[in-house]
């Protein structure tokens, strides 16, 4: 069955980075996009960006633009986000979920997130 | 960018109520959305994808409907475990994804 382990809990002071990881198993993993969402407490769904676990190539929203780096390792089957230069705005549970791109097909399954906790 | 506004922020329903939540983007996205339910401390799970096809395993009493700029998901016979917050997810091709606020449906 198609699975989605995330790294544990992290807890960060404003300005350093963090790296949260997700392995993928029960699928191909160059198949489908790998997509990161975040939800801040008490606050709705953030899209954040996707790799192309084919081909390495990302798309991120622009909010997060320099300051996010999303890879993959296909030997492992892992994707990988990086989120840099952190605020205590950035304290929030985050996601990763392989969804087929095409809005037709049926393939979406989430990992169980990962909460990034921002305080000095 | 494309913006997605959801309506209502909050509902109260019954038990056996049908309920519709609505989805407005704010350029055509054909049928390039899906609604998602998410529980308290869990990960969002989709209910439909393409508007209107419903996920496997997911029941009956879940329905999508329309194209371009609306959209409206449809809760018949409201069930005690439909009580959740849901979301609406716009997926075109051109990045990027947006999500609409939501949508907390709690027990009258």
């Amino acid at each position: 069955q198609v699975q989605l382990v995330q790294s544990g809990t992290e807890v960060k002071k404003p300005g350093a980075s963090v790296k949260v990881s997700c392995k993928a198993s029960g699928y191909t993993f160059t198949g489908y996009y790998m997509h990161w969402v975040r939800q801040a407490p008490g606050q709705g769904l953030e899209w954040m960006g996707w790799i192309n676990p084919n081909s390495g190539g990302t798309s991120y929203a622009q909010k997060f633009q320099g300051r996010v780096t999303m890879t993959r390792d296909t030997s492992t089957s892992t994707a990988y986000l990086e989120l840099s230069r952190l605020r205590s705005d950035d304290t929030a549970v985050y996601y990763c979920a392989s969804i087929d791109n095409d809005s037709s097909i049926d393939f979406d399954y989430w990992g169980q997130g990962t909460l990034v906790s921002v305080s000095s | 960018d494309i913006q997605m506004t959801q309506s209502p922020s909050s509902l109260s329903a019954s038990v056996g109520d049908t309920v519709t939540i609505t989805c407005r983007a704010s350029q055509g996205i054909r049928k390039d959305l899906g609604w998602y339910q998410q529980q308290p401390g869990k990960a969002p799970k989709r209910l439909i994808y393409g508007a209107s096809t419903l996920q496997r395993g997911v029941p009956s009493r879940f329905s999508g409907s329309g194209a371009g700029t609306e959209f409206t998901l449809t809760i018949s016979s409201l069930q005690p475990e439909d009580f959740a917050t849901y979301y609406c997810l716009q997926q075109t091709g051109y990045p990027p994804w947006t999500f609409g606020q939501g949508t907390k449906v709690e027990i009258k």
